[in-house]
């Protein structure tokens, strides 16, 4: 079947403007993950949805980032006035709850 | 805070060699751990994934290990192959299958 996907795979912004990242997971997986991978950090986690619960924002690392996922599907990460420290990959995966994670092609972004 | 390191940070062996990677963790309180590896340029592939109940996982020519009173993983690849050339990356999950925190991956070469 399908894999994670995730939209658009490169994505390249000015300053202090907003982006946008999609993710499409699995069909019938609850929980949705988002991470980024930068060479100074590895990789981090971002926010985690899990059904109908409140979402695990823990480690979004301003309040300029904010994800929603819409019916129990689609995610969209909004990162609002981008600066250059938020070029990254962003890394979406999805799951069974407490099951094998999958991870989606990431979206490069790099802020200019 | 948990923590994950893994050792070595790069790799190189040749052909048809058997290679341990390893994997430390600092808090045991764990509820799954997964390896992946990652080509460059693309998303991460989940190769095994072992329960905090479990002891050992195997798929094919991988056999990945847990002991969590130590605070140790390891990935066994057996009989090496220049297609398995990627970086392997060991996570670990807590809060029944909540975020997954990385660490910072052992570069693999498998030279012909």
């Amino acid at each position: 079947g399908a894999g994670v996907s995730q939209s658009p795979s490169n994505k390249v912004t000015e300053k202090g403007k907003d982006v946008e990242l999609r993710c499409d997971p699995i069909s019938g997986h609850t929980a949705l993950y988002w991470y980024r991978q930068s060479l100074g950090q590895g990789l981090e986690f971002l926010i985690y949805f899990q059904g109908n619960s409140a979402p695990d924002k823990s480690g979004l690392p301003s309040d300029r980032f904010s994800a929603e996922r819409t019916g129990g599907s689609v995610s969209t990460l909004t990162i609002q006035r981008t600066q250059q420290e938020d070029s990254a990959v962003y890394l979406c995966a999805s799951s069974l709850a407490g099951r094998e994670q999958y991870f989606g092609p990431g979206t490069r972004l790099t802020v200019t | 805070k948990q923590e994950v390191t893994q050792i070595p940070a790069a790799l190189s062996v040749p052909e048809g060699e058997n290679l341990v990677l390893n994997c430390s963790f600092t808090d045991s309180a764990i509820y799954n751990l997964q390896w992946f590896r990652q080509d460059p340029g693309k998303g991460l592939t989940s190769l095994l994934l072992i329960q905090s109940s479990q002891r050992e996982q195997t798929s094919g020519r991988l056999n990945a290990s847990l002991d969590k009173s130590s605070g140790r993983s390891t990935l066994y690849i057996a009989a090496s192959q220049p297609g398995d050339s990627a970086t392997y990356l060991c996570a670990v999950g807590g809060n029944q299958g909540g975020k997954l925190i990385f660490g910072q991956g052992t570069e693999l070469s498998v030279k012909p």
